[in-house]
């Protein structure tokens, strides 16, 4: 069936680059996403990257996309404060309506 | 930049009351679904709609739940006699197309529902 694991946090220190890893397990999988939910804040979506991508860049994100080992990242390049809050992965699958599938999400927290 | 709208943010019910969350997707978006987060949880896909009616919906959408387009802008979804374990943020989410690229999702901001 279908399932999406990520871990379930992430501390770094401001600046740095973090970097949040998802797996999957559908390989018909066609489009695999990143959504940001910040506390009390519904899901923004960040970026997604098509599965028959590698890579995709949009400013600070970077989406990496390996469909042989069915894994997923997310790096943020120069991490701030504001970048704290909870970052999910999910994917659709090909047929029926798009409907997601979500990761359990992985907290970030930035420190100084 | 156009928006998914959800009211009310916080909707807190007493147990076997009905509730009804309401929506009001992108206005050229076709298709509609509707998601929950239990506390602490996955976000989990209840139901998808198109057309006036139920395209796909999950095991958790029983036959408590229902959802409607009364009209061209809003999307509801309707709890008829809630449980405690319906306690939850509700999220509605819309998309222009089912084929890419403009099959994106994007979220309104959550209803919560605290059911006593």
């Amino acid at each position: 069936g279908e399932d999406v694991e990520q871990s379930l946090f992430l501390s770094v220190r401001e600046g740095d680059s973090s970097v949040i890893n998802c797996t999957y397990t559908d390989s018909s999988s066609t489009y695999l996403y990143w959504y940001k939910q910040e506390p009390g804040a519904g899901l923004q979506l960040l970026t997604y990257i098509f599965s028959n991508m590698d890579m995709k860049q949009d400013q600070r994100l970077t989406v990496l996309l390996n469909k042989k080992d069915k894994h997923l990242s997310l790096r943020i390049a120069d991490t701030q404060t504001g970048d704290s809050a909870i970052y999910f992965c999910a994917e659709t699958v090909s047929g029926g309506y798009n409907k997601l599938i979500f990761g359990a999400g992985t907290r970030l927290a930035v420190h100084p | 930049e156009p928006e998914v709208t959800q009211t009310p943010s916080h909707q807190v019910t007493q147990m076997g009351q009905e509730v009804i969350l309401r929506c009001v997707p992108i206005s050229n978006h076709l298709y509609f679904y509707w998601y929950r987060q239990i506390l602490g949880q996955k976000v989990e896909f209840l139901v998808s709609f198109y057309n006036n009616e139920i395209s796909e919906k999950s095991e958790i959408f029983d036959d408590q739940f229902s959802v409607e387009r009364p009209d061209g802008s809003n999307f509801t979804l309707k709890i008829r006699s809630t449980k405690l374990e319906d306690s939850a943020m509700y999220f509605c989410a819309s998309s222009e197309e089912l084929a890419r690229p403009k099959n994106i999702q994007y979220f309104g901001a959550g209803t919560r529902l605290s059911v006593l």
